[in-house]
């Protein structure tokens, strides 16, 4: 019953690396998000996806890319890290928009 | 496109006191949903409010959607030190969940 996970928990990379985060869920979801968490931001949409083999910006796409593998999966991809990419991710899912959704743990990523 | 606000940012409150965090949309939101988050933790969903006019309670907890469906507000009666955390809402936007600011509450014994 492991709901939605994310790995890797921590990163930290130097400036101009590439990393993907992963994410996974195994309760049948069609939505799957990402979030970055920035102290008084709150939690802003990166990208979203409404089923397998779709993907729609968020609030902030800038410097990111997402593949939705398949309906479990759903990764996010720095390709060359910034220093204002340091935040704290979280993946969730959804059967849709109007229900809710379920969290991952969260990766914690730093960019030096 | 669609925001969402929130406030108060920050609630500092002892512990006994009412607590009250309001969220107001650009626009008519389809439905509001609330979630807590623990510190260190992830959000964890609470509630979803659809209709106009929508009262909810769980215990302490009251949860009101606005008439014209474009506010919300979550009020605590008698907090708590297990209601320390930061309590968001979001709402939906064409299939995708825009979050509020987040109001962190913290409560002193």
């Amino acid at each position: 019953n492991a709901g939605v996970t994310q790995t890797p928990k921590f990163q930290v990379l130097k400036t101009g690396q590439s990393m993907t985060l992963q994410c996974a869920q195994d309760m049948n979801h069609n939505s799957m998000y990402w979030y970055r968490q920035d102290p008084g931001m709150g939690l802003r949409l990166i990208y979203y996806s409404a089923s397998e083999g779709t993907t729609d910006k968020g609030e902030v796409p800038n410097g990111y890319n997402v593949s939705r593998l398949n309906k479990r999966e759903f990764s996010l991809r720095l390709e060359s890290a910034a220093p204002s990419q340091t935040s704290v991710y979280f993946c969730a899912s959804g059967i849709g928009g109007y229900t809710e959704a379920f969290f991952g743990q969260g990766t914690r990523l730093t960019v030096v | 496109g669609q925001q969402v606000m929130q406030i108060p940012q920050y609630q500092h409150v002892q512990e006994g006191e009412d607590f009250t965090t309001y969220c107001n949309s650009s626009t008519t939101l389809s439905n509001i949903q609330w979630y807590k988050q623990r510190p260190g933790g992830h959000p964890v969903f609470l509630i979803q409010l659809v209709k106009s006019g929508e009262v909810k309670k769980q215990k302490r907890l009251t949860f009101q959607f606005g008439e014209a469906k474009k506010n919300s507000s979550l009020h605590i009666t008698a907090t708590q030190t297990t209601d320390v955390g930061t309590y968001f809402c979001a709402g939906d936007q064409g299939g995708k969940l825009i979050f509020g600011q987040g109001t962190e509450l913290s409560v002193k014994p």
